[in-house]
C-alpha cells in the first residue's frame, strides 16, 4: 500500500522557519515526482510547490518563493519542505501528494504561525 | 478572474445525478488542458478522483466508482465531474485542478450536500 506520512509541523512565531517532512514507502519513491499542498482553516487547496524525480525540475507558488525550498532524498524516500520567513498567512495543513497527478495524498501536517 | 472558477455549493438527491462544473476563464481554451477532480471529505486529506482531457486521455482514479466521470463542455468551456447515482456518502467538497503555467492550480471547490 502507498503511503506518505507528513511530520515537522507545530506552532512557530512570525518570522520563523520549520521544516516539513513526508515519508514515502509502498512506493518506488525515485520514481516520481511529488508536490506540497497546502489548506488554511476553513478554506480550499493551495498548491505551494512541485519536484521533479530527479530534483532536476523545481517549481513554486508566487506565494512562497523565495521563502521555502522543495527538497528530496530519495534514498531516504523522503521529502522535504524548508520555510523561512514564516507569515501568519502561512498556517495551514499541509499535504504531499504525488505525481503530476496528485494521485495520492498524505493525512497533512498542521503549521500553525502565531506569537 | 481566478483561472478556474467553481459553484461554491450544490445540492441534490439520493439515487439522482450531480454535475460540477469547472469554468476556465476566458482565454483559457478547455480543450487544451487535463482537467483533475479530487473529493475531500471532512477532517480528511483530498482523494483523486479522476483527470479528464478526452474521451481518449482519461483516467479514473483507483478504486473510484465508475459512477464517477469526467467531460467538458467546449461552448461553456468549462470541465465537468458527473455523479451518477448520488449516495449520502458523496457528501464532500469537491475540487478541480489543472497544471496551468508550470503551476498546479485548484478551482475554489464545490461543497455538494446530498439531501
Amino acid at each position: 500500500e502507498v503511503q506518505l506520512v507528513e511530520s515537522g509541523g507545530g506552532l512557530v512565531q512570525p518570522g520563523g522557519s520549520l521544516r516539513l517532512s513526508c515519508a514515502a514507502s509502498g512506493l518506488t519513491f525515485s520514481s516520481y515526482s511529488m508536490n506540497w499542498v497546502r489548506q488554511a482553516p476553513g478554506k480550499g487547496l493551495e498548491w505551494v510547490s512541485y519536484v521533479s524525480s530527479g530534483s532536476g525540475t523545481i517549481y513554486y507558488a508566487d506565494s512562497v518563493k523565495g521563502r521555502f525550498t522543495i527538497s528530496r532524498d530519495n534514498a531516504k524516500n523522503s521529502l522535504y519542505l524548508q520555510m523561512n520567513s514564516l507569515r501568519a498567512e502561512d498556517t495551514a495543513v499541509y499535504f504531499c501528494a504525488r505525481d503530476y497527478d496528485l494521485d495520492v495524498w498524505g493525512q497533512g501536517t498542521t503549521v500553525t504561525v502565531s506569537s | 478572474q481566478a483561472v478556474l472558477t467553481q459553484p461554491a455549493s450544490l445540492s441534490a438527491s439520493p439515487g439522482a445525478s450531480a454535475s460540477l462544473t469547472c469554468t476556465l476563464r476566458s482565454g483559457i481554451n478547455v480543450g487544451t488542458y487535463r482537467i483533475y477532480w479530487y473529493q475531500q471529505k471532512a477532517g480528511s486529506p483530498p482523494q483523486y478522483l479522476l483527470r479528464y482531457k478526452s474521451d481518449s486521455d482519461k483516467q479514473q482514479g483507483s478504486g473510484v466508482p465508475s459512477r464517477f466521470s469526467g467531460s467538458k463542455d467546449a461552448s461553456a468551456n468549462a470541465g465537468i465531474l458527473l455523479i451518477s447515482g448520488l449516495q449520502s456518502e458523496d457528501e464532500a467538497d469537491y475540487y478541480c485542478m489543472i497544471w496551468y503555467s508550470s503551476a498546479v492550480v485548484f478551482g475554489g471547490g464545490t461543497k455538494l450536500t446530498v439531501l
